[in-house]
């Protein structure tokens, strides 16, 4: 089956700081998306983006699809940032990645 | 956006015991589905529905545990006689436009 790997495992970030986590799946998706876990484990959606491009406040992805992979920008982070970030691939069913743990200190 | 519903939020249940799971799911949906996180670790696929059947289920999923959907509104995920290692957060997902959304989840502690 697909594989879904995440990069870093680990981030830690000052307040105010930009990131880019990374995704890379081993197969053809017919989508991907994008969710944060918060500390109260809740998974909320951030973006459905099978290719292109998407912006919404100060995060943003890209996926290219044709090279497999998929990336979140996080701008001027803050401390609500926190938490884990999984991308997740779906062929029949959604496929989670290994997670990017995120921490943003004051 | 529309919500997916589970209850209850936070089970505590002895080893060998059955628990049930319940979640209320977007309505009009045909697809559902059951996926696992222990503590620390991704999330794992458990088992698709679909129209009343299962429709694909993990190695995960093997004879302690079952699906239902008992009335029209809602989908139950029991676990027969539960061990330590059942410990983790479950949520069940329903198809939302072009995604996927998820419950706020269930979390298990076997003891």
């Amino acid at each position: 089956g697909i594989q879904v790997e995440q990069s870093p495992p680990d981030l830690i970030l000052q307040e105010g700081a930009n990131s880019t986590l990374r995704c890379n799946f081993s197969d053809s998706v017919n989508n991907l998306q994008w969710f944060h876990q918060n500390p109260w484990g809740q998974l909320i959606n951030l973006f459905y983006i099978p290719s292109g491009t998407k912006q919404n406040g100060r995060l943003s992805a890209t996926t290219v699809a044709t090279e497999r992979y998929s990336l979140l920008y996080i701008s001027s982070s803050q401390t609500t940032d926190s938490g884990v970030y999984f991308c997740a691939a779906y062929t029949d069913k959604l496929i989670f990645g290994t997670g990017t743990r995120l921490q943003v200190f004051p | 956006e529309p919500e997916v519903t589970q209850t209850p939020s936070h089970q505590v249940t002895q080893m060998g015991q059955e628990v049930i799971l319940r979640c209320v799911p977007i309505s009009n949906h045909l697809y559902f589905y059951w996926y696992r996180q222990i503590l620390g670790q991704k999330v794992e696929f458990l088992v698709s529905f679909y129209n009343n059947e299962i429709s694909e289920k993990s190695e995960i999923f093997d004879d302690q545990f079952s699906v239902e959907r008992p009335d029209g509104s809602n989908f139950t995920l029991k676990i027969r006689s539960t061990k330590l290692e059942d410990s983790a957060m479950y949520f069940c997902a329903s198809p939302q436009g072009y995604g996927y959304t998820f419950g706020s989840g269930t979390r298990l502690t076997v003891v």
